[in-house]
């Protein structure tokens, strides 16, 4: 199986700042990985797919990079809508797995 | 639109077979680059990926559960289920279905709610 790992596994931020939040693969994925949010109580929603490409609707603060074995997700300027758990998954081989996920929490 | 549903018990004792439903709209799962994943979440643990199901009906399974699941599809009623068999407490969360797509590069763009499985005596 490939393995996810992100870090860090939680963070405190403040509004308006930057973060960034990584996930390496433990084998080279091309750049089929995506990044999901989730916030309490609610389903997962599609962020970024193919490592960079911004799904529809979601804000341009947000963006994606990386290939191969190590990804980053960069919300530009945090809002308060933003806290929520954020989770990287691989689509390159079933089983397609999810990495750990970083809670991202109000500071 | 797309949208999907989960749907099953929400209590089922130990040993038990647990039998999830996922019906959807909005796309057909018999058109290529079509896919339909469950994925589960313990309460407060990370999501799970658990099976997949394609448009040419290959299957796909977690490596730690591959011998307690079986996905299939039934493309008429559009619905895919999932079965899982000697159920276990640790077993307990929400399970969801979403749907994927040559699309997205095989993200999970659309899924449904989640329906809340209790294992329990």
């Amino acid at each position: 199986d490939i393995e996810m790992t992100q870090s860090p596994s939680s963070l405190s931020a403040s509004i308006g700042d930057r973060v960034t939040i990584t996930c390496r693969a433990s084998q080279g994925i091309t750049y089929y990985l995506n990044w999901y949010q989730q916030k309490p109580g609610k389903a997962p929603e599609l962020l970024i797919y193919a490592a960079s490409r911004l799904q529809s609707g979601v804000p341009s603060r947000f963006s994606g990079s990386g290939s191969g074995t190590d990804f980053t997700l960069t919300i530009s300027s945090l809002q308060p809508e933003d806290f929520a758990t954020y989770y990287c998954q691989q689509s390159y081989r079933s089983p397609r797995t999810f990495g750990q996920g970083t809670k991202v929490e109000i500071k | 639109q797309v949208t999907l549903r989960e749907s099953g018990p929400a209590l089922v004792k130990p040993t038990q077979t647990l039998t999830l439903t996922c019906t959807f709209s909005g796309f057909s799962l018999s058109s290529g680059g079509m896919c339909v994943s469950w994925i589960r979440q313990s309460p407060g643990k990370a999501l799970e990926w658990l099976a997949l199901i394609d448009w040419d009906d290959g299957k796909y399974y977690s490596t730690s559960l591959r011998t307690r699941l079986t996905i299939s599809k039934d493309t008429s009623k559009n619905q895919v289920v999932l079965t899982m068999t000697n159920m276990d407490p640790v077993d307990t969360g929400t399970y969801y279905c979403a749907r994927l797509s040559t699309s997205y590069f095989y993200g999970m763009d659309v899924w449904g709610q989640g329906t809340t499985v209790i294992v329990s005596s």
